[in-house]
């Protein structure tokens, strides 16, 4: 797939911060994706983006689609202890025969202190 | 619980061997996918069948093949098997064809020695 920068490679957070986390790629997506995977369980989509600028929210999550369609945003608002997690960004580019392609970044790692 | 379930749970082989992963969709989907998840490749999408028919491709290895069965589901080969394959390997499925809309499973822990 195509290959995802995702930075930061890992945080150590103050609990009540705003954290921001970013991907970048050098190919184009139709559609970005950010997923929370807790310790021994699956990714679950915490966000999905489907237009270039579009600004989603859920909850204290908020995430951007950017202009370029290379690119993509987290922020966590006043986090809290149950953020502890790896995030990961996912691009998805289909094309003219309807074949999804998704590229996964490689996570980052949130630990909040109490 | 995301209502998707993968069995087994752990898996410890030996190189050369050949295992099968099993998946069954939630309730309702007609989609499956497979992804890989090891330490240095990250989180690798491997293939997506809907509805029986292999809908689409990502980093699927030659020794590797799956299957969609007609009550939707799905089984993981994975043949000759050599110590990079060790990896957490997850399945998902969703309603539709639309990957965004898909909910992961527990996953199978994979552990060739």
């Amino acid at each position: 797939g195509q290959q995802l920068n995702q930075s930061p490679q890992s945080m150590f957070i103050q609990e009540g911060e705003d954290v921001s986390m970013n991907c970048t790629s050098s190919s184009i997506f139709n559609t970005w994706l950010w997923y929370k995977q807790d310790p021994g369980e699956g990714p679950v989509l915490l966000i999905a983006l489907y237009k270039a600028g579009e600004l989603t929210s859920n909850g204290r999550l908020t995430a951007q689609f950017g202009i370029t369609r290379k690119d993509s945003f987290l922020n966590i608002s006043a986090s809290i202890p149950s953020d502890v997690g790896i995030y990961f960004c996912a691009g998805q580019l289909s094309d003219v025969d309807n074949d999804y392609k998704l590229s996964f970044g490689a996570g980052t790692t949130v630990t909040v202190r109490a | 619980d995301s209502g998707v379930t993968q069995t087994p749970k752990h898996l410890i082989t030996a190189t050369g061997q050949r295992v099968t992963l099993r998946c069954s969709p939630r309730s309702g989907d007609l989609s499956v996918y497979w992804y890989q998840q090891s330490l240095d490749q990250g989180l690798q999408f491997l293939i997506q069948y809907y509805n029986g028919e292999e809908r689409a491709k990502g980093n699927i290895l030659e020794r590797f093949s799956a299957q969609q069965f007609p009550d939707l589901h799905s089984e993981l080969n994975l043949s000759s098997l050599e110590l990079g394959d060790s990896a957490l390997y997850f399945c998902a499925s969703s309603v539709g064809s639309r990957m965004e809309t898909q909910y992961f499973g527990p996953g199978t822990r994979l552990l060739v020695l």
